[in-house]
């Protein structure tokens, strides 16, 4: 059974600083990884989906990698800012599952102080 | 414009009642979805639908009734609700690829409160 995980579960950092969020599944069959971010009484808003076949995916500040083998992805994000205070979520598209069903971790809330 | 609509964004009802919840999406996606977010934020799969056929049905009572009457639409009907039922519902689509699907767009969301 697909399980997804992200680490840590609350982030706190002063603005400008660049930080890293985890995220690790425990099935590497997959058809792909969603990073997405939701602001608190808002839907989610999709930031970089990376097919397995990929190794990486570039938005701007953001950067996400994958490495499939060793079920783990991350989120890079340079140069921080408050308005990128929100949570932010990995879901990811297991092969045995029919459907096109997201998978998704508990998110990581981030908080960037001005 | 916006991509994928829901009606209503709150939801306050008595236990027992049965409401509905609508969906929409202008995007041209052949495949919608639900899901909902408990009280711990965490986000799980209810229902999958392609080119309005069901694709995912994911251990939901069957209190629980989703329907697709076309591609854009996707409604979720749910009967003598419990107070377990308070969440945030939310609907998505996108298109549908060789068995995978591409980016999901998520719409704002619908906050069920029983009471």
């Amino acid at each position: 059974k697909q399980e997804v995980t992200q680490i840590p579960a609350a982030l706190s950092v002063p603005e400008g600083e660049n930080l890293v969020l985890n995220c690790s599944f425990t099935d590497s069959a997959i058809y792909n990884l969603q990073w997405f971010r939701q602001d608190p009484g808002k839907g989610l808003t999709s930031l970089l989906l990376i097919q397995s076949s990929q190794r990486e995916q570039t938005s701007g500040r953001l950067n996400a990698s994958l490495d499939k083998s060793s079920g783990r992805s991350t989120l890079y994000i340079a140069a921080s800012q408050p308005g990128d205070s929100a949570t932010y979520l990995c879901a990811v598209i297991p092969v045995r599952n029919q459907g096109g069903k997201l998978i998704f971790g508990q998110g990581t809330e981030l908080s960037v102080k001005p | 414009d916006t991509a994928v609509s829901q009606t209503p964004k709150y939801l306050v009802t008595q236990m027992g009642n049965d409401k509905s919840i609508k969906c929409e999406q202008n995007l041209g996606h052949d495949t919608m979805y639900w899901y909902k977010q408990d009280s711990k934020k965490f986000l799980k799969i209810m229902f999958s639908y392609n080119n309005k056929e069901l694709i995912i049905n994911e251990t939901v009572p069957n209190r629980f009734s989703p329907k697709s009457p076309d591609k854009a639409h996707l409604n979720l009907h749910i009967n003598s609700l419990e107070l377990g039922d308070s969440a945030v519902y939310f609907c998505a689509s996108s298109h549908w690829d060789r068995g995978a699907t591409d980016t999901q767009y998520f719409g704002p969301g619908t906050r069920l409160t029983v009471l």
